[in-house]
């Protein structure tokens, strides 16, 4: 199956400055990567995702890009304010079941003020 | 529209007993899937129904779990007996299609004793 290795574990950054999570995985044929925002005491949410026909994709001021060959993803977020705490996942779909995902163990981000 | 709904939000049982989560997906959405995160670590896939039909149950740690979706409406996951390795926090989510957006509920926190 599906390995996906997240870092770092946590993240603390200045109001203002810019945040960076890495994710790598394991299978080649993944093709699918989403991330999901929890914070505290609510359900994760869809913040990001990202196929694997594309490098890059930007919202505002997150964007995630994708390198396949490397098997690695990450998610930046410019411009940091402090809605912005949260635990952040990555995740990638199984090769031959894309609807299945693995998660990564989530980065605890804090921003401060 | 109304998300998916889990209950309850905790569960403290001892060694042995017995616990019914259930989940409320999104009305209309055929996926349902189970997922658990275990003392922090990644959010780890346990089974996925389409409707009534369990589709894939891969995931799940053994026998001791029982999932269920009569109707193709509400799923409920039993665990009997519970053992101290089954606290975490499990979630569940749905999607209209098989790899569209996950909505996710608040998850339940279980603790086994």
């Amino acid at each position: 199956g599906e390995n996906v290795e997240q870092h770092p574990s946590t993240l603390s950054v200045q109001e203002g400055d810019s945040a960076v999570i890495k994710c790598t995985y394991s299978d080649s044929a993944s093709n699918y990567f989403p991330w999901y925002k929890q914070e505290l005491g609510k359900r994760p949410q869809l913040i990001i995702d990202i196929r694997s026909n594309v490098g890059e994709k930007k919202d505002q001021r997150i964007a995630v890009t994708l390198n396949k060959t490397a098997k690695h993803f990450s998610l930046h977020i410019t411009e940091t304010q402090p809605e912005d705490s949260a635990v952040y996942f990555c995740a990638a779909s199984w090769s031959s079941n894309d609807y299945k995902l693995s998660f990564g163990a989530g980065t605890t981000v804090t921003v401060r003020a | 529209e109304a998300g998916v709904t889990q209950f309850p939000s905790h569960s403290v049982i001892e060694k042995g007993q017995t616990v019914t989560l259930r989940c409320d997906p999104i009305s209309g959405h055929d996926n349902l899937y189970w997922y658990r995160r275990v003392m922090g670590k990644e959010i780890k896939f346990l089974l996925h129904f389409v409707k009534e039909s369990k589709q894939d149950e891969s995931g799940m740690p053994n026998n001791r779990f029982l999932a269920e979706r009569t109707g193709g409406t509400y799923s409920t996951l039993k665990v009997q007996p519970a053992e101290l390795e089954d606290s975490g926090v499990y979630f569940c989510a749905s999607s209209q299609l098989a790899l569209a957006k996950l909505f996710f509920g608040s998850g339940t926190q279980l603790s086994v004793l």
